[in-house]
């Protein structure tokens, strides 16, 4: 069963905790990347990784880190620093060829009380 | 800095209609465009792809346009149907040619389909 997984897909933490979201792929693609996505707004890229053991800031990386160990595997650690964590965190990839075509997971929404 | 804009933010049509989303992009500097599909507290579905060298894709009853020199992009869903009903989202690559390029999307159009 190949894809994208996301786990869980719904998470509640208080606030002042760290919190990692998991995203595994089995698809082979080089590229991972985490998107944040608000209420009626677009996404906005926090981390991108283009291989094992390198990843690059996005537009709103304050917050999170990331590691990349392993090339199926790309966590997100949201830290008490981040103001503002409650949101629908997204998971994608990409192969490494010219149309470089992303590829979604099935999100998961976190809750910071 | 690449800004996306998607007109109409929401749109409701009858069964069966013809309809046209629209995605504007300040840089024409693009790679390619991607259309996507997210139904609600889902992820997002890839719809279609067009690269900066083409004028357009078709998939079944959807077609997409591009027009790189003017900074726009169109969606067309012929016939649409209830099951269309969704939140549909565009996304600029930039002009680099590597696995990892970064994507700008759009706020998105919300359709809604009425039986």
């Amino acid at each position: 069963d190949g894809g994208i997984t996301q786990s869980p897909k719904y998470l509640f933490r208080k606030e002042g905790q760290n919190v990692t979201l998991s995203c595994e792929q089995n698809l082979n693609h080089d590229a991972m990347y985490w998107y944040r996505q608000d209420p009626g707004q677009g996404l906005r890229l926090i981390y991108y990784s283009q291989i094992v053991n390198d990843f690059q800031k996005g537009d709103i990386a304050e917050g999170y880190s990331v590691s990349r160990e392993k090339k199926e595997s790309f966590p997100l650690t949201v830290t008490s620093a981040q103001k503002n964590p409650t949101a629908f965190y997204l998971c994608a990839t990409s192969p490494r060829d010219s149309r470089g075509e992303q590829y979604f997971g099935p999100g998961t929404r976190l809750t910071v009380t | 800095k690449q800004e996306v804009t998607q007109i109409p933010a929401a749109l409701s049509v009858p069964e069966g209609e013809n309809l046209v989303l629209n995605c504007s992009f300040t840089d024409s500097a693009i790679y390619n465009l991607q259309w996507f599909r997210q139904d609600p507290g889902k992820g997002l579905t890839s719809l279609l792809l067009i690269q900066s060298s083409q004028r357009e894709q078709t998939s079944g009853r959807l077609n997409a346009s591009l027009d790189k020199s003017s900074g726009r992009s169109t969606l067309y869903i012929a016939a649409s149907q209830p099951g269309d009903s969704a939140t549909y989202l565009c996304a600029v690559r930039r002009g680099v040619k590597t696995s990892g390029s970064r994507l700008t999307f759009g706020e998105g159009t919300q359709l809604t389909v009425n039986p």
